[in-house]
């Protein structure tokens, strides 16, 4: 089945302890991106990539990190999270780097609370 | 910089009942626009996209948009509502991020809370 796929989907963590969301794509997609979800403000983009070993900070980059090392995963880092990083965070691809028409497809999300 | 606005928060629309849930637009250049369902507890699930053509696009679960390109909106509707359909709607256009390099980034508004009433 085509999907893309978060690990873990719920995740409380504390202040300064660094994570990591995973998010994987069996669909061979070039692109792929992250977004954070909020009441009130809808989905933002935190950062995204274009293909192996090429990302770029998106709306909301601050306090983020990311890695495409392969096509088909690309981890979401936060080295010390605070309080204002609790989220909805959403991975998603679409198959070309341009992708003006394309259809973007996300995954179930991850719930992040930062105590 | 590209936009979206849903200005209503929430929608309430008896059962039955047709239903619309608005979307306006701004970007530079062609818009391609598109709308994304997010059920409780799950993540967004495509619903349709106008990209070109006729104005009248077709989607998931019988729902249907109408673009118009001189009050730059796409709203989405369906003839009649059903309780399955409570859930919340994202609308998103898609344009050149502002970094260049040829990239499309899709940017989404603050969506709308839709409950179809038994």
């Amino acid at each position: 089945e085509a999907q893309v796929t978060q690990n873990p989907r719920y995740l409380i963590t504390v202040t300064g302890k660094k994570l990591t969301v995973t998010c994987s794509q069996n669909m061979n997609h070039e692109y792929m991106s992250w977004y954070r979800q909020d009441p009130g403000l809808g989905l933002r983009q935190i950062y995204y990539s274009m293909n192996v070993e090429v990302t770029d900070k998106g709306d909301v980059p601050e306090g983020y990190k990311v890695s495409r090392k392969e096509k088909r995963n690309f981890p979401l880092i936060l080295e010390s999270p605070s309080p204002n990083q609790t989220s909805l965070y959403f991975c998603a691809s679409r198959p070309t780097a341009q992708g003006s028409t394309d259809t973007q497809y996300f995954g179930p999300g991850t719930r992040l609370t930062v105590l | 910089a590209q936009s979206v606005a849903q200005p209503e928060d929430q929608v309430n629309v008896a059962e039955g009942n047709p239903l619309t849930v608005k979307c306006t637009y701004s970007v530079s250049g062609n818009p391609y626009l598109f709308w994304y369902v997010q059920y409780p507890n799950r993540g967004l699930q495509f619903l349709l996209k106008y990209i070109t053509g006729d104005n009248l696009v077709k989607g998931s679960y019988g729902f249907e948009a109408e673009f118009n390109k001189s009050q730059t909106s796409f709203h989405l509707k369906k003839p009649s509502a059903l309780v399955s359909d409570s859930a919340l709607y994202f609308c998103a256009v898609r344009g050149r991020a502002n970094s260049g390099a040829g990239s499309y980034q899709l940017t989404f508004g603050k969506g709308t809370k839709l409950s179809v009433i038994p």
